[in-house]
């Protein structure tokens, strides 16, 4: 089975600065998803941005972006210019890519805290 | 609009009790799925379903009931066997089974279950 790991239970930012979550993850295969999903006071969960491991480059979007690393089996997520806004849990999730059912298995989770 | 609709928000049990909680999709996915939350951890996976009269247990599936009877519509019931239901349960949705790129999974707001 596979696991996710984020070894941060919380990380502190000034607004405007950047700040990166680490996540590790532990599977047998070759072919996958990785995932970040943000979990506001809300509590709704909202996909930040994905990355298929057959891609060697790193996915972005706008302010977020990962740096995969396939052989260290690692995806973390760089938040740039931060803005209160982000302030969230932050989890990475894990999918495999050749299984039906389209499960995710989810990491501990990341409190990032955005100081004014 | 589109999107999932979790039912009640707030939900409180009573020792012996079962009690449902309710999921309906408008996005016609084929595929829904029950996690559970609880304080300061991680999503786990409880059930499953990828098509209409189909389901699978996920991680943690004793003490929970489900049923997929429609298409938009993925029950969860927590029966007087699970002694541990106080948690946040999130129910999400996927456009089919398959483990695709686009295939992601969209999650509903929560119910927070809670034992008098």
């Amino acid at each position: 089975a596979q696991t996710v790991t984020q070894s941060q239970p919380e990380m502190s930012v000034q607004e405007a600065e950047t700040v990166t979550l680490s996540c590790t993850y532990d599977t047998s295969e070759s072919d996958y998803y990785l995932f970040w999903y943000k979990q506001p006071p809300s509590r709704q969960m909202i996909l930040v941005i994905r990355q298929e491991a057959y891609k060697q480059q790193n996915a972005t979007e706008n302010r977020f972006s990962v740096n995969f690393q396939k052989a260290a089996k690692s995806f973390s997520l760089k938040i740039s210019d931060s803005q209160l806004g982000d302030a969230a849990m932050y989890f990475c999730a894990y999918r495999s890519a050749p299984a039906a059912g389209n499960k995710l298995t989810f990491g501990g989770g990341t409190r990032v805290l955005v100081k004014p | 609009d589109g999107g999932i609709t979790q039912s009640p928000k707030y939900l409180f049990r009573k020792e012996g009790q079962n009690v449902t909680l309710s999921c309906e999709q408008n996005l016609n996915h084929d595929a829904m799925y029950w996690y559970r939350q609880d304080p300061g951890q991680g999503l786990r996976l409880i059930y499953y379903s990828q098509i209409v009269n189909d389901f699978q247990k996920g991680d943690i599936a004793e003490g929970y009931s489900v049923s997929r009877e429609k298409k938009e519509s993925f029950p969860l019931t927590v029966t007087s066997a699970q002694k541990n239901p106080t948690a946040f349960y999130l129910c999400a949705s996927s456009r089919s089974r398959t483990a695709i790129a686009k295939n992601i999974q969209y999650f509903g707001a929560g119910t927070r279950l809670s034992v008098l």
